[in-house]
């Protein structure tokens, strides 16, 4: 398994707080990438970044900011969190060129109050 | 706007059937198709990965197959066993560092 950590793994907060979640990666891998998985909707993807400073938004990116400032870690923030970001979140890596395998973390389960 | 469909939504069975997955997707120009499983409350673990240009792949008792003209992937799990009871994912990649389009899995659950 690639080397992807999550966290927290679990969160609870109330509406309207700032909330960040963690994904750091030791495969040195150019593409990380943040989803939400919800019952009915399957997983969609929220931002991805392509290479440190370098990201983009996915389907479901309002309400949801990034930033990569090194390759190994990948930052998701929720600047006021509402109650429809209850979710899990996953992070995944891919690897440049090649077969692009993406690999993914543990998820981030959050529940906002 | 590229859509993943899988179908069944779920699927229950004895234990030691042959069985078949099936994943469509609207638009054919896809870099890769990839399967993946998913245990309650887990992450994904990655099954099979096809590239655009094949048309199979095979790991153990699980062979995918990808028809990309017609936009259709299938996962065959041969002798199935209580074990493989998950959710069963199919993904298709755009290429470069675009994300993943998710179906939203087939269930299945093995009998013993």
């Amino acid at each position: 398994d690639a080397g992807i950590t999550q966290s927290p793994r679990h969160k609870v907060t109330e509406t309207g707080t700032p909330v960040t979640l963690r994904c750091h990666q030791t495969e040195n891998h150019r593409y990380m990438y943040w989803y939400r998985q919800d019952p009915g909707h399957g997983l969609r993807l929220i931002h991805y970044s392509y290479g440190v400073k370098d990201t983009d938004k996915g389907e479901v990116s309002d309400g949801y900011s990034v930033s990569r400032s090194k390759t190994e870690d990948f930052l998701l923030t929720l600047e006021s969190a509402t109650s429809s970001q209850t979710s899990v979140y996953f992070c995944a890596t891919g690897t440049s060129g090649g077969e692009n395998i993406q690999y993914f973390g543990a998820g981030t389960r959050l529940s906002v109050l | 706007k590229q859509e993943v469909t899988q179908i069944p939504a779920a699927l229950s069975v004895p234990e030691g059937e042959n069985l078949v997955l099936n994943c469509s997707f609207t638009d054919s120009a896809i870099y890769n198709l990839q399967w993946f499983r998913q245990d309650p409350g887990k992450g994904l673990t990655s099954l099979l990965l096809i590239q655009s240009s094949q048309r199979e792949q095979t790991s153990g008792r699980l062979n995918a197959s990808l028809d990309k003209s017609s936009g259709r992937s299938t996962l065959y799990i041969a002798a199935s066993q209580p074990g493989d009871s998950a959710t069963y994912l199919c993904a298709v990649s755009g290429g470069g560092a675009d994300g993943l389009t998710f179906g939203k899995g087939t269930h299945l659950i093995i009998q013993p």
